[in-house]
This record gives structure tokens, C-alpha cells and sequence, in this order.
């Protein structure tokens, strides 16, 4: 069966500091990986997708930025952080492209202070 | 602009209770719409719907879409305190995105 990881579970970074989150994928090939940052425990909102390894389509103009050096493994970072990017972060992935079911692992939560 | 708003925002009740969710949308290119629950952390998959009428049920859980009308609805029958989450619907464009509602927070009181 598939697995999704996500870690840290838990980010505590100052103001100007850079980040590193990571999730990987097992029990999958070439799936679909999505990054989301959900607010206020309330709606999703899509940051970046990936079809393929180096392929990254960004939804949202931000300081942040997503890598995919391997096929399961996501990377979601930015160089120095802002107060916004406080947030709930969800990395997803889907099994076909499309407007399909999207499985999501347990999420990172950024606190920027 | 594509939008999805789900109401009501927020919903108390008692075990036992009977709810129905709401979520409509005004979107260009539908193709889908998905239901999922969260409680501490990741949303995890109800439903998906692609045709209008037809009911897809689990449980006590089911949901319906009407594409005419641009709505669905999910419904929990006979609630329990584990039923207690946000439920996020999302709809799904022609770009294969994923475009979710901001959420309904359920809360079922013993």
C-alpha cells in the first residue's frame, strides 16, 4: 500500500530564516506530488504540483519554491521567511494527472515568529 | 474566478442528529467534486462525484451532486462524537487542479 511522510511534524523558524520541508512517497511510481498551505485550519490552498522529477508548475507568486530531485520525494522551501508563511503545509500526491482523488500526509506546521 | 463555498461555516450538534453539508460552486470546466474529513491533520478521501443524481454512499455517510444546479451536499446520518472534523469539499477543473471550500467545522456534542 502507499505511504506518505512529511517532516518536520513541527517548525518553530524566526523571521528571515530559511526552510527545508520534505515528503516522500512509498509504494508508488511516478505519482503526481502536490504542496498545499492550509490557514486557519480552513481551505486548501494549491502552492505547487509536479508530474515528473525537475517538472514543478507554481500556483501562487511567493517567496517560496519546490524542487523534485527524486520521483517520490518533494521538496518545499524558501530562502528567507516571512511572518505570512506561517500556516498548516500539506503535501499531496495522486496516482493519475487530473481532477482526481489526492492523498495527503499528516503536514508540516510552520510557525514563523 | 473559480470559487467553491461550502456552508454553513461551522455546525453543532448532538450525537444522534442528522446533518447535511453544503458546497456550491460557480467554476469553468468541471470535472469532479471530492469530499474529505480532517480532524488533527491530513484530510483523508470521502467521496468523488463526476455525474449528477447518482449517490455515493459509505456507512452512515453519503453525498449527491447536482451539476445543474452547481451544488452537493454530504450527509452524516445518526452523528457521533468521532464524526466531530472540518469536512473540505473541492472541486476539480480541466487542469487536473484541485480547488478546495473553506471548510465546514462540524462539532457533535455527546
Amino acid at each position: 500500500s502507499q505511504t506518505i511522510h512529511q517532516w518536520p511534524a513541527t517548525l518553530v523558524q524566526p523571521v528571515g530564516s530559511p526552510l527545508s520541508l520534505e515528503c516522500t512517497v512509498e509504494g508508488t511510481s511516478n505519482p503526481n506530488l502536490y504542496w498545499y498551505r492550509q490557514a486557519a485550519g480552513r481551505g486548501l490552498q494549491l502552492l505547487f504540483y509536479s508530474v515528473g522529477i525537475g517538472q514543478i508548475s507554481s500556483e501562487v507568486p511567493q517567496n517560496l519554491s519546490a524542487s523534485r530531485p527524486q520521483d517520490r520525494q518533494f521538496i518545499l522551501s524558501s530562502k528567507k521567511l516571512l511572518l505570512s508563511d506561517s500556516g498548516f503545509y500539506l503535501c499531496a500526491w495522486s496516482v493519475r494527472p487530473g481532477p482526481y482523488e489526492q492523498y495527503f500526509g499528516p503536514g508540516t506546521r510552520l510557525t514563523v515568529t | 474566478e473559480d470559487k467553491v463555498v461550502q456552508s454553513p461555516l461551522s455546525l453543532v450538534v448532538h450525537e444522534g442528529d442528522t446533518v447535511t453539508l453544503n458546497c456550491s460552486y460557480e467554476v469553468t470546466n468541471f470535472r469532479s467534486l471530492l469530499w474529505y474529513k480532517q480532524e488533527k491533520k491530513a484530510p483523508t478521501f470521502l467521496f468523488m462525484l463526476t455525474s449528477s443524481g447518482i449517490e455515493k454512499k459509505s456507512g452512515r455517510l453519503s453525498s449527491i451532486l447536482d451539476k445543474k444546479e452547481l451544488f452537493s451536499i454530504l450527509n452524516i446520518t445518526a452523528t457521533q462524537t468521532g464524526d466531530s472534523a472540518i469536512y473540505l469539499c473541492a472541486f476539480g477543473n480541466q487542469g487536473g487542479k484541485l480547488i478546495f471550500g473553506q471548510g465546514t467545522e462540524l462539532s457533535v456534542k455527546p
